[in-house]
């Protein structure tokens, strides 16, 4: 049983450029959330899709924007990079009813 | 104020030590409790959930204690293999958790 899948592990943008992560849910989960770690903090939530749907977002501007899949799979964009952006970006999911989230390895993203 | 907010060490402790994080929160509607851990460079996995009643998983104990917006994790008997950092974690609705930064701990042989 594969577990909550990342891509790509790692990528250097520069700035004012755009960047597409991506993931792929826990067999049986149908609940990706996102969340950005910058070095020396603890993840910060970015948003939820459930049923194709933002669920619900946390304090990220604009430029951060996602999408689910039918597969319910995920993608996050981010558009007009910051050098602030750089960050190891964590995919996790869930199952509906479930308090239990299970985080992929992550994307470490680079911005130059 | 942040949400959740925990001492980010480092805390050095001998092998076979007993060691006790702490961690408040500030969101008096949270919903549930979580220490997570985390190795270098990887992703946090669920170490344990917390309850108001406490919890004991082997070595690890957690508690909740709601009155005082509270939440410790007690490790006995450390191991080498110990050494991560320690998250607390609060599901404050919805399922959107929200992480402290994180305490670092390291076994020393």
């Amino acid at each position: 049983d594969a577990g909550v899948t990342q891509s790509p592990t790692h990528l250097i943008k520069t700035r004012g450029q755009q960047v597409t992560l991506r993931c792929s849910p826990k067999s049986g989960h149908d609940t990706v959330s996102w969340y950005q770690q910058a070095l020396g903090q603890g993840p910060q939530f970015i948003f939820q899709y459930y049923e194709e749907e933002e669920r619900q977002r946390g304090n990220f501007p604009d430029r951060f924007s996602g999408h689910q899949f039918p597969n319910y799979s995920s993608e996050l964009n981010v558009n007009a990079l910051l050098l602030g952006d750089s960050a190891l970006y964590l995919c996790a999911s869930s199952a509906t009813g479930s308090e239990t989230q299970y985080f992929g390895p992550g994307t470490r993203l680079l911005v130059l | 104020r942040k949400e959740v907010e925990q001492d980010p060490g480092p805390f050095n402790v001998p092998e076979g030590a007993t060691v006790a994080f702490n961690c408040t929160y500030s969101n008096s509607a949270s919903q549930s409790f979580f220490w997570y851990r985390q190795d270098c460079r990887k992703e946090p996995k669920l170490l344990m959930s917390v309850y108001s009643s406490g919890n004991e998983d082997g070595r690890f104990t957690a508690q909740l204690n709601r009155a005082s917006q509270y939440i410790s994790l007690l490790i006995r008997d450390s191991k080498l293999s110990d050494s991560a950092t320690y998250l607390c974690v609060g599901d404050f609705g919805n399922e959107k958790l929200t992480f402290g930064t994180g305490t670092r701990l390291t076994i020393i042989p």
